[in-house]
């Protein structure tokens, strides 16, 4: 299995709602990421997991709420959300590599289309 | 710090036209640099990689060379197809953070081919 999945692929919520994206991936990966990314742009790095344990935080608001309940699975809880905050999640994934550099690039999701209403 | 530097789009190609996107790097150390291709409505797939100077990374007729003198990673292809319409982004990897290797991206470049 080399794939990287997402559920749902479409999701739209109210600013009251409270909901969760999902990923999953049975490559062995250790180290799995969420990005969030508007049209037309790169993705913009939010978490960084490793070892199931959360090592970047790129300074997301506390209304994005990830998990990492095992080393297949990434949930990312989104409660109280912003209209601006509509967007494609991408889920990803790689090998956690101690060599200097890295070399086995990152697994994609197909993402999820947040709209927030 | 580390950044990519992409041409800006769109591209504008016809079909069995020859491609070049062109992007440019800074970084410290020694970053692996990829090529990602974006279809519409999808997440992004690893078309290719380099890891060390000289070194040319190639998939599906694209091809690209890490030129360390010129810190240059431009993508080609010698005909393009209308299938080829995307977006590429070009990235490179930065020091580890707790074992994992953080992308960065450049703006990406849209491209279209037309019949």
């Amino acid at each position: 299995d080399t794939e990287v999945t997402q559920t749902p692929k479409h999701l739209v919520m109210g600013m009251t709602n409270k909901k969760s994206l999902k990923c999953e991936q049975h490559m062995g990966h250790r180290a799995m990421y969420w990005y969030k990314q508007k049209a037309k742009k790169p993705p913009e790095l939010m978490f960084v997991y490793s070892y199931e344990k959360l090592s970047i935080n790129e300074s997301v608001p506390s209304r994005f709420s990830p998990e990492c309940p095992n080393s297949s699975l990434l949930n990312l809880h989104l409660h109280a959300l912003q209209p601006e905050d509509s967007a494609l999640y991408l889920c990803a994934s790689s090998q956690v590599e101690g060599s200097y550099q890295a070399t086995s690039g990152y697994t994609f999701g197909s993402g999820t289309r947040l709209t927030v209403v | 710090g580390n950044s990519v530097t992409q041409m800006e789009g769109p591209v504008t190609l016809s079909e069995e036209a020859f491609l070049t996107i062109n992007c440019t790097y800074t970084a410290t150390g020694y970053p692996s640099l990829f090529w990602y291709v974006q279809y519409p409505g999808e997440g992004l797939q690893l078309l290719l990689k380099a890891t060390k100077a000289d070194d040319k990374g190639s998939n599906k007729g694209f091809e690209a060379t890490y030129r360390k003198e010129t810190t240059s990673f431009h993508l080609e292809k010698g005909s393009v197809q209308v299938s080829d319409s995307a977006v590429y982004f070009c990235a490179l990897s930065r020091p580890p953070s707790g074992g994992s290797y953080i992308p960065t991206f450049g703006r990406g470049t849209s491209l279209i081919v037309h019949p």
